[in-house]
């Protein structure tokens, strides 16, 4: 058990709809991470947080967006979904904020786009 | 953009056996990481790499970071069924507030008993 957490697991919805996935670092971790992973893509970095503020930008759509909250917790929000964004979404989090860092991943939401 | 060459794309070995892989880049690296993914789970860090030349073990694998900074390998010795799974390198570039971290594609393992 990584310690983070990750809701929900599995999400299925239509194209074009919006959704949210919430991420609940380690306690004790300041930056949480989102990442994207689909079988011809591999696993690519989206967006880092650290402490409420954004700190890094990855590959992430225009159409996807985050937030981290005072209690450190994350959303990553993904709207005008293409059968495209079907993947699993991963947090990560982590003590510090740079990337060296030991990143601690959750478990994952599986989004299903039909 | 910076690419991680991984290799091999997989593996399939006798229990027991050792096993070796690695990741290559044009790019310079400040931290190479090496991660084991199990089926329906995330990513689990194995070892971390923070200086060019650093050899560091974890039980039974070992990974170094190469010293011209554009490589890191992964070994694992004695393998046992437990090490099934896809084992991802990492490497982070950049310096604060532009870092990126960069993902190989992965070399699956599958072991026979």
């Amino acid at each position: 058990d990584s310690g983070v957490t990750q809701t929900p697991k599995h999400l299925i919805t239509a194209t074009g709809q919006r959704v949210t996935l919430r991420c609940s670092p380690r306690s004790g971790d300041l930056s949480v991470y989102w990442y994207q992973q689909s079988l011809d893509q591999g696993l690519q970095f989206l967006i880092q947080y650290y402490n409420g503020e954004e700190r890094a930008k990855g590959n992430i759509l225009e159409r996807f967006s985050a937030q981290q909250f005072p209690d450190l917790h994350s959303e990553l929000n993904l709207s005008s979904l293409e059968l495209g964004d079907s993947a699993l979404y991963f947090c990560a989090s982590s003590v510090g904020q740079g990337f060296g860092q030991p990143q601690h991943f959750g478990d994952g939401t599986r989004l299903s786009i039909l | 953009g910076q690419q991680l060459n991984q290799s091999p794309q997989s593996m399939f070995i006798q229990e027991g056996e050792d096993v070796s892989m690695n990741c290559t880049s044009s790019s310079i690296f400040n931290t190479w990481l090496w991660y084991k993914q199990e089926p329906g789970e995330g990513p689990v860090l194995l070892i971390a790499l923070y200086k060019a030349g650093e050899l560091t073990s974890n039980g039974r694998l070992t990974a170094q970071f190469g010293i011209t900074r554009k490589d890191s390998f992964l070994n694992i010795s004695a393998s046992i069924p437990s090490d099934v799974g896809i084992y991802f390198c990492a490497g982070q570039l950049g310096i604060q507030g532009a870092q990126k971290l960069v993902f190989g594609q992965g070399t699956r393992l599958t072991i026979n008993p």
